[in-house]
């Protein structure tokens, strides 16, 4: 069955520019979050989605950062006036959220964003 | 608060020899515990997922976990590694419905 899909797979932008990446779940997941992982460095969470609603959006580094997931299905992690520390791989997974709490997340590709 | 430790950063093996790729974890209560491989240029793939039922758990292409409360360990075995299990491993704790990662095993296979 389709996996978690993350468009596009790389992005290269200059530093001042604002982005976009998409991600979306698999189907019937109610649950969505986005990771960053940097260089040599596992991901860390940015944000949590349940259902249209950001439950939780403590990793977010600063408010250059946003996501929307406005449909409770694609999401869109946005990122204003770029710098050259947030090149990373974004990751975005989705889960079930059933009675005895999360589930197992299921993770997509990821977008390695690159900025000069 | 919930945390994991991966204690080698790199492991190298020989082909058809045992892995063991070392996992502690810090939580306050009971913890669901994940282990992740993701290989170049690839997602992350679950291999295992420990959720307080059996503590000995199998999961895909042979590997094996064990949790040990009492040494607050999760690691990561397998009898007989193979080329292809050349990967980066990540040892996940369930924080309040975010994971939680490991810094990650850089396993290398050598033939």
């Amino acid at each position: 069955g389709a996996g978690v899909s993350q468009t596009p797979s790389n992005k290269v932008t200059e530093k001042g520019k604002y982005v976009e990446l998409r991600c979306d779940p698999i189907s019937g997941h109610t649950a969505l979050y986005w990771y960053r992982q940097s260089l040599g460095q596992g991901p860390e969470f940015l944000i949590y989605f349940q259902g249209t609603g950001a439950a939780d959006d403590s990793g977010l580094p600063n408010d250059r950062f946003f996501a929307v997931r406005p449909e409770g299905s694609v999401s869109t992690l946005k990122i204003q006036r770029t710098e050259r520390g947030d090149s990373a791989v974004y990751l975005c997974a989705s889960s079930f959220i059933s009675g005895s709490g999360a589930d197992t997340q299921y993770f997509g590709p990821g977008t390695r964003l690159t900025v000069l | 608060a919930q945390s994991v430790t991966q204690l080698d950063s790199h492991v190298s093996v020989s082909e058809g020899t045992p892995v063991l790729l070392r996992c502690n974890y810090s939580s306050s209560y009971s913890p669901s515990l994940f282990w992740y491989v993701q290989h170049p240029n690839k997602g992350l793939q679950l291999l295992l997922k420990y959720t307080s039922a059996a503590t000995l758990v199998k999961g895909i292409n042979g590997f094996e976990a064990e949790f040990k409360k009492s040494e607050t360990s999760f690691h990561l075995t397998k009898p007989s590694a193979h080329m292809s299990d050349a990967a980066e491993y990540f040892c996940v704790v369930l924080g309040t419905y975010k994971y939680i990662f490991g810094t990650g095993t850089r396993l290398k296979v050598l033939a």
